[in-house]
Parts: C-alpha cells; sequence; structure tokens
C-alpha cells in the first residue's frame, strides 16, 4: 500500500510562473518530509526538507508547505525556469523507522 | 569527487545469474541505504545500515537479495539467481547522521536488466 502519493504523473508550466508539487500521505507518525529533484540516469537530489513541528520551510525559489491535518505537503517553486524541469519525488520517515517512504514521483516541465 | 558512486552503472544478465553491485558512500557517512526503483515508480527501500551494522533488512523482496558493509564503508548488494522481476534501478544513498533524521546523498544508480 503505497504510504506517500504524488498523484499528477506530470505538470508542465510557463517559465517565470509558479510551479505547484503535491503530495499525499497517509500515516500520521511521519515527522519528517524531503523533496527530491531527479534527472534523467542520475540519482535523486535533495532539494528541501520540512519536520512536522513547522509548516512552512523556504530555500530561494523553493518552498515547502505541510498541511498535517490534510496529511498533505506542497512544493512551490517560484519563478519556475527551463532547469527546474526534472522529475520530482517527495518522502517521508517517522522517527521510529529506518526508511524513507517515496512517492511515484511527478515530471515537471518548465517550458521556455 | 565527494559523491555517493555506484558500480557498475549498467548491468545485464542472463536468468539465474548471481550480480554483486558495488556502492561507495560519501566519506564518514554513517548511514547507508539501498532502494530499489522499477520503471515509473519511486525509489524502493531495501535496506539500511548504520556503520557496519545491517539494522534493518526488511525491505528486501526474497532470500536472494543479500547485503554486506563489513567496515562500515563501501557496501554491496548482491543478487542470486537473477529473475526478470529484478530488472529495476539500485540506488544507493548515504546520509552523515543516523536513520532517516537528515537528507539523503544519492549515487546515480546501477541500472540491472535480466535477461
Amino acid at each position: 500500500d503505497q504510504q506517500v502519493k504524488q498523484n499528477s504523473p506530470s505538470l508542465s508550466v510557463q517559465e517565470g510562473r509558479i510551479s505547484i508539487l503535491n503530495c499525499d500521505y497517509t500515516n500520521s507518525m511521519f515527522d519528517y518530509f524531503l523533496w527530491y529533484k531527479k534527472y534523467p540516469a542520475e540519482g535523486p537530489t535533495f532539494l528541501i526538507s520540512i519536520s512536522s513541528i513547522k509548516d512552512k520551510n523556504e530555500d530561494g525559489r523553493f518552498t515547502v508547505f505541510l498541511n498535517k491535518s490534510a496529511k498533505h505537503l506542497s512544493l512551490h517553486i517560484v519563478p519556475s525556469q527551463p532547469g527546474d524541469s526534472a522529475v520530482y519525488f517527495c518522502a517521508a520517515s517517522a522517527n521510529t523507522g529506518n526508511q524513507f517512504y517515496f512517492g511515484t514521483g511527478t515530471s515537471l516541465t518548465v517550458i521556455p | 569527487g565527494a559523491g555517493v558512486s555506484q558500480s557498475p552503472r549498467y548491468k545485464v544478465a542472463k536468468r539465474g545469474q548471481d550480480v554483486a553491485l558495488r556502492c561507495d558512500p560519501i566519506s564518514g557517512h554513517v548511514s547507508l541505504f539501498w532502494y530499489q526503483q522499477a520503471l515509473g515508480q519511486g525509489p524502493e527501500f531495501l535496506t539500511y545500515f548504520q556503520n557496519e551494522a545491517q539494522l534493518d533488512k526488511s525491505g528486501l523482496p526474497s532470500d536472494r537479495f543479500f547485503a554486506e558493509r563489513p567496515e562500515g564503508s563501501v557496501s554491496t548488494l548482491k543478487i542470486q539467481r537473477t529473475q526478470q522481476e529484478d530488472s529495476a534501478v539500485y540506488l544507493c544513498a548515504s546520509s552523515l547522521d543516523l536513520g532517516t533524521r537528515d537528507e539523503q546523498f544519492f549515487g546515480p544508480g546501477t541500472r540491472l536488466t535480466v535477461l
């Protein structure tokens, strides 16, 4: 059973506009969340994280929002750039466990 | 080059063959994880090492899969008697901190194709 879900397999956004990638989870024990970016033939690269004591974390053009009651997090990229085109994975973990649970990814295309 | 490296990058095996996949984590990283990523899916956890101790192997799909990290640095994932369903990208990741309280740094992966 998929504990972390990314329901949009793909997203296209115009350069300069905002990209919003969504992620839902089912396990209420999850307390640490990350976003990874992946280019073809490369491993995922860490982008940004958030712990459950916060509801927002910002790093440059990237902001992650966490809504614990809805078990939902989102990644906002603004402004979007063509180099942001990649597959984005969200991942979650609980401090009682040893593994991250990944979503299936959203392929973002930023159109110049 | 301080990143995580994996070798080989690509491996083609005949069904029934044994394979060994190597991971060189970032020096000094305590935690090491192996993941299996099937086409169109996210990485799925296989096993976790804290230094040389394998603390969690709950994700290994069968007893044909075996992982070791004997000196707490390089790790090897071995798959015996490979099957077609083992075809996937195998990712290794390391992190400085214990468990899952820290970002993981991923290697480029080994793409295994079983014919």
